[in-house]
């Protein structure tokens, strides 16, 4: 089983529909990400949470919100999609102390807006 | 601004040849890097990590080399396989982590 899980793996919504993807991870890590990939632009981040109901804004977090309500799950919430929202989206793990910036990713989530 | 960037977007080597992949660093400060690979389909993947009072680590047919005066990095991959086909990813230490575009590795048999 993967240590950090996805869901859906495929999405494809509507312009103005609200859609949660979800993430949850069995690596008791603290902390988890968000990050959304587009072609020739690497990752980006959107959130990252470094514990329960800790959360901070990453580079790009218009349009986009999140929930930490338990340690294993993070997710993130795109409350009226629009299309510029279509991107490969990945959630990510890490620990505290020493390996604190060793991430862990998910399979991804591929977003289409339509 | 504070940036982590690659050099090249795209580098193709023979199999069995070595790899260099290159990334540059704007941040003085910075203490710790990371690279990271990307496979077709998959999330990224850590490779191997560098500290800033280092300058050169090795894993297995990887190698990182750290450059401070020049704040560059590059990850030198030895006797290249088809299975290092892959997307590099250079990140800086920071909490909110900050990745380059990547550097595309193809290698032809």
């Amino acid at each position: 089983d993967a240590d950090v899980t996805q869901t859906p793996r495929n999405r494809i919504t509507k312009t103005g529909k609200r859609i949660m993807l979800e993430c949850s991870q069995t690596k008791g890590h603290d902390r988890m990400y968000w990050y959304r990939q587009d072609p020739g632009l690497g990752l980006r981040l959107i959130y990252y949470s470094f514990d329960v109901k800790d959360i901070n804004k990453g580079e790009i977090s218009d349009g986009y919100s999140v929930s930490r309500q338990a340690q294993a799950k993070f997710s993130l919430s795109l409350e009226s999609a629009i299309p510029n929202q279509t991107a490969l989206y990945f959630c990510a793990t890490s620990p505290t102390g020493v390996a604190k910036n060793i991430q862990y990713f998910g399979a991804g989530t591929r977003l289409s807006v339509l | 601004g504070e940036s982590v960037g690659l050099h090249l977007p795209t580098l193709s080597v023979q199999e069995g040849d070595n790899s260099i992949i290159n990334c540059a660093y704007s941040n003085s400060a910075s203490d710790y890097f990371i690279w990271y690979k990307q496979e077709s389909g998959k999330g990224p993947q850590f490779i191997i990590d560098i500290r800033s009072n280092m300058d050169k680590r090795q894993g297995q047919r990887v190698t990182v080399l750290l450059n401070k005066t020049v704040k560059h990095l590059s990850l030198q991959i030895a006797a290249t396989q088809p299975g290092d086909s892959a997307v590099y990813f250079c990140a800086e230490n920071r909490d909110d982590m900050r990745f380059g575009a990547g550097t595309r590795l193809t290698v032809k048999p």
